[in-house]
C-alpha cells in the first residue's frame, strides 16, 4: 500500500464549477498536510498548508484534513481556466522533515 | 516575491559523467531539500539539509550523490557518476524557520537528461 493515494483523475470540469481533490493516506505520523500546484516542466507551488485535523480556506481555495479517516480535500469554489493544472498532495511527520507526495490529480477547466 | 533559483535549467550529459545542479535558495531560509521528478511519475523525496549537514536522506541517495553548501548562498547537488535512471526534473525547496508556514518553495527545477 501507497503511504500516499491521490485521486487520479484526470478530472475535467466547466468554468465556475466546485472542484474536490482527495487523498487518503496511510502513516498515521502524518501532522502537516500541505496542496501544492504544478504547472508542466514547472516546480510545484505552495497553495495551503495545514497542520493536524481541520479546515482552512485562502480565498476561492479550501483546505481539509480528517485525521481519523487519514483522509485530506482540497476544494476550488468558481473555478477558473488558469486553475488548470496537476495538483499535488504533500505530507509529512515533522514541520522541517520530508514530505511525502501523492501522484497528483490533473485538473482541466473548461472555458 | 523571493524565488529560488536553479541553474542550469537543462543538462545534457553522457552516462558515466558527473554533473552539478545549482541551487540559491531564498535568503532567509534555513531548511534546504532536493526533490527529484522522473517524467510521469510523482515527485520524490532525496535529501535535506540543516544547519551544514544532511538531517534526512532517501533510499535513492546513495553513495553517487552528495551535496554541498560552498558558501553562504549556494546549494549544490552533485551525481559522480550518472546513470540512464537518473534522467529526470530535479528540484531545489527551502523553507524558513518560521513555525507557521509548514510548506516549501520549490525551484523551477533542472532537467537532467542521461544519455
Amino acid at each position: 500500500q501507497k503511504e500516499v493515494e491521490q485521486d487520479p483523475g484526470p478530472l475535467s470540469v466547466p468554468e465556475g464549477a466546485i472542484v474536490s481533490l482527495n487523498c487518503t493516506y496511510s502513516n498515521s505520523a502524518f501532522q502537516y498536510f500541505m496542496w501544492y500546484r504544478q504547472y508542466s516542466r514547472k516546480g510545484p507551488e505552495l497553495l495551503m498548508y495545514t497542520y493536524s485535523s481541520g479546515n482552512k480556506e485562502d480565498g476561492r481555495f479550501t483546505a481539509q484534513v480528517d485525521k481519523s479517516s487519514k483522509y485530506i480535500s482540497l476544494f476550488i469554489r468558481d473555478s477558473q481556466p488558469s486553475d488548470s493544472a496537476t495538483y499535488l498532495c504533500a505530507m509529512s511527520g515533522t514541520n522541517a522533515g520530508k514530505s511525502t507526495f501523492g501522484d497528483g490529480t490533473t485538473l482541466t477547466v473548461k472555458p | 516575491e523571493p524565488e529560488v533559483t536553479q541553474t542550469p535549467s537543462h543538462q545534457v550529459t553522457q552516462m558515466g559523467q558527473e554533473v552539478i545542479l545549482r541551487c540559491v535558495p531564498i535568503s532567509n531560509h534555513l531548511y534546504f531539500y532536493w526533490y527529484r521528478q522522473i517524467l510521469g511519475q510523482k515527485v520524490e523525496f532525496l535529501v535535506s539539509f540543516y544547519n551544514n549537514e544532511i538531517s534526512e536522506k532517501s533510499e535513492i541517495f546513495d553513495d553517487q550523490f552528495s551535496v554541498e553548501r560552498p558558501d553562504g548562498s549556494n546549494f549544490t547537488l552533485k551525481i559522480r557518476s550518472t546513470k540512464l535512471e537518473d534522467s529526470a526534473m530535479y528540484f531545489c525547496a527551502s523553507r524558513s524557520r518560521s513555525g507557521d508556514n509548514y510548506g516549501y518553495t520549490f525551484g523551477s527545477g533542472t532537467r537532467l537528461t542521461v544519455v
